[in-house]
């Protein structure tokens, strides 16, 4: 059973904080990873995509991806309040399926 | 572009009704996925579509629940007959083919209630 875990939560950071929300992934061959925001109520919006490891940019959004240890995180920028969502992990798996976290709810204080 | 559209939004009904969602992926996508989200267990994939053909129902929880993809442009979720946890978010998602995962494209979802 492929497992993709994420603290759910709250993290709480002021605004202009970074925040640094984290992933774990237990398939090994999986290659493709993605960040997805949720506002209460809405739909999965997709925010990053990674495929190597190292860092990639956008934005405010930074992703990290180390594959040795199975590890994806997202880092925020002069996180705002309307960065207050759930972020969901999605690791790729076979036929384009995606295997989702539960989230971490992040709350960003004024 | 238009993206993944579902419909209805909100159904409400009685348990033992019969209950079909509908979805329309974007236009181009060859994957469409149903998902299903509650507090207690997130998002969960329940079947999935590639080119009009189903590729994997192992997430279906019941032979109550069936779906259909009669053309690129349309696909059914259908629960007869629902029961209370049957209510959750359910959600249709799309994405293109590639030597990779590309990412998925959710619909804003059908919340559905059984009393």
């Amino acid at each position: 059973q492929k497992e993709v875990e994420q603290n759910s939560g709250p993290l709480s950071v002021p605004e202009g904080a970074i925040a640094s929300l984290n992933c774990t992934y237990s398939d090994r061959v999986s290659q493709s990873f993605f960040w997805y925001r949720q506002y209460s109520g809405k739909s999965p919006e997709l925010i990053m995509s990674i495929y190597s490891n190292g860092d990639k940019e956008d934005g405010r959004f930074t992703a990290q991806l180390n594959k040795a240890s199975q590890y994806v995180s997202l880092l925020i920028r002069d996180s705002q309040p309307s960065d207050s969502a759930t972020y969901l992990c999605a690791v790729g798996g076979r036929y384009s399926t995606l295997t989702f976290g539960k989230g971490t709810m992040l709350l960003v204080s004024p | 572009d238009a993206g993944v559209i579902q419909s209805p939004r909100h159904e409400v009904t009685e348990m033992g009704q019969e209950v079909t969602l509908r979805c329309k992926p974007i236009s181009g996508h060859d994957y469409l996925f149903w998902y299903r989200q509650t507090m207690m267990r997130g998002l969960e994939l329940l079947i999935y579509f590639n080119n009009n053909v189903p590729i994997d129902d192992s997430g279906m929880p019941e032979d109550r629940f069936s779906a259909k993809m009669p053309n690129a442009s349309f696909s059914t979720l259908k629960i007869q007959p629902s029961e209370p946890r049957d209510s959750a978010v359910y959600f249709c998602a799309s994405s293109k083919g590639g030597f990779r995962n590309q990412p998925q494209h959710f619909g804003d979802g059908t919340r559905l209630s059984i009393l």
